[in-house]
């Protein structure tokens, strides 16, 4: 069966520090991959996928960026995180041709 | 392009008493609907989904969603609501061919009471 990995789980950052966190699942190959932020009473934007290794199609521009280095891997990277990055950061891959998703447990950055 | 529309940001209901929460999309092609929930500090899980055929879908906890293409509605029913149920859910659409991009509604918090 598939699983999805996320960490960390929660993370505490000061303003102008770096970011990155890691996502990776296990079961599939070749899996298209995303990165969703959730903002406290919002709902989910998705802020990056991959088709596949080396590629990363942006949906929302910000300073953040995200790496695919190896096939069921997916890293979101920032070089100086904001007030405003804090949130819910959630990774998810999707199986077969309908769309359906899969998400991980999630990571909860707090930038002071 | 697709969206989905949440009407109740929140939904307070007793324990055993019926609930539905209400999910309207809109697209111009064919399109698959899904509903998630999401328990705190937890990812989303999927709870149902629609794809093709009976447009009636169950879960196996109990909720059930009927996918109306005339009102182009999905609405997420439960007959007999617990307390575990209490969590948020959201809706979402993806439309077929392509990319297959997945547009989710903002969440519908169910709070059951006691």
């Amino acid at each position: 069966s598939q699983t999805i990995h996320q960490w960390p789980a929660t993370l505490v950052q000061p303003v102008g520090s770096p970011l990155s966190l890691e996502c990776t699942v296990e079961g599939t190959s070749n899996p298209n991959l995303y990165w969703y932020r959730q903002a406290a009473g919002r709902g989910l934007q998705l802020l990056f996928y991959s088709v596949g290794i080396g590629q990363i199609s942006s949906e929302v521009p910000q300073n953040l960026s995200a790496s695919r280095p190896q096939d069921r891997q997916f890293i979101l990277s920032s070089k100086k995180l904001l007030l405003s990055d804090s949130g819910f950061y959630l990774c998810a891959w999707r199986m077969g041709q309908t769309g359906t998703q899969y998400f991980g447990p999630g990571t909860r950055l707090l930038v002071l | 392009a697709q969206s989905v529309t949440q009407l109740d940001s929140q939904v307070p209901v007793f324990e055993e008493a019926p609930v539905e929460l209400r999910c309207n999309y809109s697209s111009s092609v064919s399109v698959y609907l899904f509903w998630y929930v999401q328990y705190p500090n937890q990812g989303l899980q999927l709870l149902l989904k629609y794809l093709s055929g009976s447009t009636l879908v169950e879960s196996i906890n109990g909720f059930e969603a009927e996918f109306n293409k005339s009102q182009t509605s999905f609405h997420l029913r439960k007959p007999s609501v617990h307390i575990s149920d209490t969590a948020e859910y959201f809706c979402a659409v993806s439309t077929s061919g392509g990319y297959q991009k997945v547009t989710f509604g903002t969440g519908t918090k169910l709070q059951v009471i006691p």
